[in-house]
């Protein structure tokens, strides 16, 4: 199947500083990826869509000037935490649409996550 | 988007079936059932997916019953490695899945 990788897979920051997560997908192009969020012991939350060459689009309650989303191209999406704060502190995962052997609807292949720690 | 509801926990021995049941009265014809899983701290993985008929794949099989209002992956021969978060998603197609509590599968030697 298709892959999708996330750099870096764990990051610790202090707080007020800035993280950038990359997600690319390495063996087929995505115009569209979605990133997640997710607490321990909690469900993947949708955060936000990224749209390559467009704006990307939020979910309710995530701020758009914390979580900039740049999609670079057609196998880059980038999530930077701005100011990072120990609230943040959470497991992000990317995720990017595929034509899969099940058929005419995309499958979703997710990236292994990136572990974010802010102390 | 159809809401699903499962089982918050399960236990299956090693080498039995492993049966994970999804209700989703609400479901709309146009409406796929999705399952996926999470092995603990990784990404999610696609396990399969079915409109209305019976699903099979190397992975796991998926029963969706004639009215569509529930299903049932089935993991024939369950080991270790298959212990993990079940999550099953009701969509019209696999863009912006949304996740709800899912079932967490414990399978015992």
């Amino acid at each position: 199947g298709a892959v999708v990788s996330q750099h870096p897979s764990r990051v610790i920051c202090k707080s007020g500083t800035s993280v950038k997560i990359e997600c690319r997908s390495l063996d087929f192009q995505a115009t569209t990826m979605f990133w997640y969020r997710q607490f321990p012991k909690q469900s993947l939350m949708l955060m936000a869509t990224s749209n390559e060459g467009s704006k990307a689009t939020y979910e309710q309650g995530v701020e758009k000037d914390k979580f900039l989303i740049n999609h670079a191209s057609l196998t880059l999406s980038t999530l930077t935490v701005t100011s990072a704060h120990p609230e943040d502190s959470s497991f992000y995962i990317c995720s990017a649409p595929h034509q899969g052997a099940s058929g005419p609807y995309n499958e979703q292949f997710f990236g292994p996550g990136t572990r974010l720690t802010v102390l | 988007d159809a809401k699903t509801t499962q089982p918050t926990s399960m236990d299956c021995a090693e080498g039995r079936a492993a049966n994970l049941p999804c209700n989703h009265s609400t479901i709309s014809g146009n409406e796929y059932v999705y399952w996926y899983r999470q092995i603990h701290s990784q990404g999610p993985q696609y396990i399969i997916h079915g409109l209305k008929n019976n699903e099979t794949n190397e992975m796991a099989s998926l029963i969706i019953t004639e009215d569509r209002k529930s299903s049932t992956l089935i993991l024939p021969h369950a080991t270790l490695r298959d212990t993990a978060v079940y999550y099953c998603i009701v969509r019209v197609g696999s863009y912006d899945m949304r996740f709800g509590a899912g079932t967490r599968l414990t399978v015992k030697p």
